[in-house]
């Protein structure tokens, strides 16, 4: 099955830093990537995604990337606020699943 | 738009007792989902269904059970409840189409002693 690691566990940063967040994926097939934001006491949501006939997506401060051939895929934030504080989630489908593999999140701290 | 609904927020069991997570959702999706969050563990996979009369298991489905008689309705049962069992439950949905995203409900915490 899938196989998907994240990386770092935890981030912390000042308010106006970039964070990074890193996922690898196992299976060569998967084309959909999704991030989600959780925030303390909510679900999942999704804030962005990619899919493989793209190499870059951006919307407002966030960006994702992927790059196939290393099968890895990267949450991009600049200029972080306070509320971006949450736990993010990389997921990664394997190829024509309906089951999201999630990778084991991402707590990042903004600090004022 | 109410989305996935989890009942209820909160919930404290003695060990042995038995309890229905509910979960229902009002966007016709065929995928529904249960998930288990436990501290730096992430989201794992307890059960899921991919449209009514039909459900599978996940990665953790030991202890629990499933039934999905209806498109919008996907509990989730807790027959003889163990610490084991203390978790942030989440019940997920998406829509047929296999490259779209997951829709969470608000979470149940549920807390076994």
């Amino acid at each position: 099955g899938e196989n998907v690691e994240q990386h770092p566990s935890t981030l912390s940063v000042q308010e106006g830093d970039s964070a990074v967040i890193k996922c690898t994926y196992s299976d060569s097939a998967s084309n959909y990537f999704p991030w989600y934001k959780q925030e303390l006491g909510k679900g999942p949501q999704l804030i962005i995604d990619i899919r493989s006939n793209v190499g870059e997506k951006k919307d407002q401060r966030i960006a994702v990337t992927l790059n196939k051939t290393a099968k890895h895929f990267s949450l991009h934030i600049t200029e972080t606020q306070p509320e971006d504080s949450a736990v993010y989630f990389c997921a990664a489908p394997p190829g024509g699943s309906y089951i999201p593999t999630f990778g084991r999140g991402t707590s990042l701290i903004v600090h004022p | 738009n109410a989305g996935v609904t989890q009942t209820p927020k909160f919930r404290i069991l003695k060990i042995g007792q038995s309890m229905t997570l509910q979960c229902t959702q009002d966007m016709n999706h065929n995928y529904m989902y249960w998930y288990r969050q436990d501290p730096g563990m992430g989201l794992k996979l307890i059960y899921y269904s991919v449209g009514a009369g039909i459900t599978d298991k996940g990665e953790v489905p030991n202890g629990y059970n499933v039934s999905r008689s209806t498109t919008e309705d996907f509990p989730l049962r807790l027959e003889l409840a163990a610490p084991s069992q203390t978790s942030v439950y989440f019940c997920a949905s998406r829509e047929f189409t296999v490259n779209t995203e997951a829709f969470f409900g608000q979470g149940t915490r549920l807390t076994v002693v």
